[in-house]
């Protein structure tokens, strides 16, 4: 079973700011499985990123996602004030894990 | 315009069962394999389980094996998650989420939610 261990727990920045959130497995992953979430107090989840760094449709482009292997990066180039809120990485592996979540937070 | 659009939380005694349902629309529900996924208050989403486009396969979580049964009616354009013997920890809003369609780009990813319902677990 794949573990997601995301970092850090809490981000506290300032719009304008860039945001670099972390997730890594426990074992090599296809980057085609890993998905970031991004969850508003009281929403849905909503899809961001698809394959580690494709954007879903409607996603804004400051928002961008890396990596590959055991090592996931999903950046936020200048935060506006509707991107605070709390992020999730996902695998589609067997155990379909989530991340425990970073809650980006205005400062 | 897709929507999933949960129902059938409440309060439950431990023990008790619930059954949850999740109303399909805007799409062609046959096509599509449909997870539940849960967050307890204040806490991440934890996948739940999977069933296929036909029903013939799915899947769960060990939290849940042998308690929880998901099923769906591709005539209805409904899907279900019967809950049995239900714990205080089982308390959470459940999602029902779509699976990208089986070939297209999002196929490893949960491309739509519903807005959840609460089930709450307590004596």
């Amino acid at each position: 079973e794949i573990v997601l261990t995301q970092s850090p727990g809490t981000l506290s920045l300032s719009p304008g700011e860039r945001a670099t959130l972390s997730c890594r497995a426990s074992q090599s992953l296809s980057s085609s499985y890993l998905a970031w979430y991004q969850q508003k107090p009281g929403q849905a989840p909503r899809l961001l990123i698809y394959g580690a760094s494709s954007r879903a449709t409607g996603i804004p482009d400051r928002f961008s996602g890396s990596g590959s292997g055991t090592d996931f990066t999903l950046t936020i180039s200048r935060l506006e004030p509707e991107d605070f809120a709390v992020f999730y990485c996902h695998c589609y592996s067997s155990s379909l894990t989530f991340g425990g979540g970073t809650k980006v937070e205005m400062k | 315009e897709v929507q999933l659009v949960e129902s059938g939380g409440g309060l439950v005694q431990p023990g008790g069962s619930l059954r949850l349902s999740c109303a399909a629309s805007g799409f062609s529900f046959i096509n599509y394999w449909m997870h539940w996924v849960r967050q307890a208050p204040g806490k991440g989403l934890v996948w739940v389980s999977r069933i296929n486009s036909d029903g013939s396969s799915t899947n769960y979580a060990d939290s849940v094996k042998g308690r929880f049964t998901i099923s769906r009616d591709n005539a209805k354009n409904t899907l279900y998650l019967q809950m049995n013997s239900l714990r205080v920890e089982d308390t959470a809003v459940y999602y029902c989420a779509r699976q990208g369609e089986v070939w297209g780009s999002y196929r490893y990813t949960f491309d739509y939610w519903g807005q959840g319902t609460l089930v709450t677990v307590s004596s």
